[in-house]
């Protein structure tokens, strides 16, 4: 079983470039959430999709946006950098169970952690 | 909203000593609670999870955790620890109806530097 993987694992960029920055999610799994982890803090959700819909965002811009693609793996677009963007950009897969959703009861479904991407915006 | 504090930034240890790292959470609905490490230049690896049923959870590498529920409190226990512990940790929280809230996004901490010297 291959295990979430991310590339690029370092990344140098200027302010106003754009990078885009890729996920494979886990076998069997459909739902991949992305996180920015600036030095010294702890990671803060951008989004999630799932099956190639965007399913929650958190507080971050339009400018940072993402794609996910009917084999589930994912893209994180980030246009205009700016310096505070240098961050550790972690991707998580997990796997989710569309029965007991639509029943309306909790589920859980237990997210898997890439290495990270580390982009470094000068 | 929800939020989770880390009431530490940093835990020096001597080996084989015992180590609590403390976390207190805030939500006023049910939560699932988390702690995860981080190893340098690595990704997050979850060590225990609190869903439901008892409140003590024993997770991986002999870590335990503690919810309670009054205190809001899930703090995070080793009886002896190891040089390998080092690491960063972090705890944090989701939301028990994840899937109609913004996605079961995790809430973290701002995570604990467990340093552990010989």
């Amino acid at each position: 079983e291959t295990g979430v993987t991310q590339s690029p694992t370092h990344l140098i960029k200027t302010r106003g470039q754009q990078v885009t920055l890729r996920c494979s999610s886990q076998s069997g799994h459909n739902t991949v959430s992305w996180y920015q982890q600036a030095l010294g803090q702890g990671p803060q959700f951008i989004f999630q999709y799932y099956r190639e819909e965007e399913n929650g965002r958190g507080n971050f811009p339009p400018r940072f946006s993402g794609l996910q693609f009917p084999n589930y793996s994912s893209e994180l677009n980030v246009n205009a950098l700016e310096l505070d963007d240098s961050a550790l950009y972690l991707c998580a897969s997990s796997s989710r169970d569309r029965e007991n959703l639509l029943a309306g009861g909790n589920s859980y479904n237990e997210q898997f952690f890439g290495p990270g991407t580390r982009l470094t915006v000068l | 909203a929800q939020s989770v504090t880390q009431l530490d930034s940093q835990v020096p240890v001597f080996e084989e000593a015992p180590v609590e790292l403390r976390c207190n959470y805030s939500s006023s609905v049910s939560v699932y609670l988390f702690w995860y490490v981080q190893y340098p230049n690595q990704g997050l690896q979850l060590l225990l999870k609190y869903l439901s049923g008892s409140t003590l959870v024993k997770g991986i590498n002999g870590f335990e955790a503690e919810f309670n529920k009054s205190q809001t409190s899930f703090h995070l226990r080793k009886p002896s620890v190891h040089i390998s512990d080092t690491a960063e940790y972090f705890c944090a929280v989701r939301l028990a109806l994840s899937f109609y809230n913004q996605g079961g996004k995790l809430i973290f901490g701002q995570g604990t530097e467990l340093s552990v010297k010989p």
